[in-house]
């Protein structure tokens, strides 16, 4: 079955610490790839996108996140995590054939320890 | 930064109540969606919309659901007769390609 999975459902980091979270999807093709975080009592952040090209891609608030086809994964990545990194992340796919439905991983809740 | 808005932020409604949800897209958008996250579950697709009509809708977005936009800012999503599993934060979105922008949510509490 076609499926997001973030196998991490808890990780903490200490201040300061590198953070890799994982994603893996299963589809027959390469789907747009996403992650998105969310702090607690706020909306859904996009992070950043991959649509093709270059497979390490940045985003906002020095995230970056590495596509690896052979791999299935789509793994975000921080080298210093700060506090205000403590969130929910999620990593979402919309199928190129799909319209622009997105798909959820169940979410990795990130711990920041001081 | 545009971003999308939704109103209210926390609704508590009685069992079998009609229930709206507003939304405020981003202003250049052409596609708008729902979805919703129940409390420890993955967040999920309801519906999108384009060009005045449903382009898709999940199996959740059954009957009682139903999603209108009645002037040129605002998207709304109506629930008819509210069950207690409808609980949950609802999210509003929109794009203009396959970039997805989503709103803070509105959460809903059916008692």
């Amino acid at each position: 079955a076609q499926s997001v999975t973030q196998p991490d459902i808890h990780i903490t980091v200490s201040e300061g610490a590198s953070l890799e979270l994982r994603c893996n999807y299963s589809y027959g093709a390469t789907p747009y790839l996403f992650w998105y975080v969310q702090s607690p009592g706020q909306g859904l952040q996009l992070l950043l996108k991959y649509f093709s090209g270059d497979t390490l891609v940045q985003g906002i608030k020095g995230f970056e996140a590495e596509f690896k086809r052979s791999q299935s994964s789509f793994n975000l990545r921080k080298p210093s995590v700060h506090w205000s990194d403590a969130a929910e992340y999620f990593c979402a796919v919309v199928l190129a054939t799909a319209g622009n439905k997105l798909t959820f991983g169940g979410g990795t809740r990130v711990l920041v320890k001081p | 930064e545009p971003e999308v808005t939704q109103t209210p932020s926390h609704q508590v409604t009685q069992m079998g109540q009609e229930v709206i949800l507003r939304c405020v897209p981003i202003s250049n958008h052409l596609y708008f969606y729902w979805y919703r996250q129940i409390l420890g579950q993955k967040v999920e697709f309801l519906v999108s919309f384009y060009n005045n009509e449903i382009s898709e809708k999940s199996e959740i977005f059954d009957d009682q659901f139903s999603v209108e936009r009645p002037d040129g800012s605002n998207f709304t999503l109506k629930i008819r007769s509210t069950k207690l599993e409808d609980s949950a934060m609802y999210f509003c979105a929109s794009s203009e390609d396959r970039t997805i922008y989503f709103g803070e949510g509105s959460w809903l509490t059916v008692v």
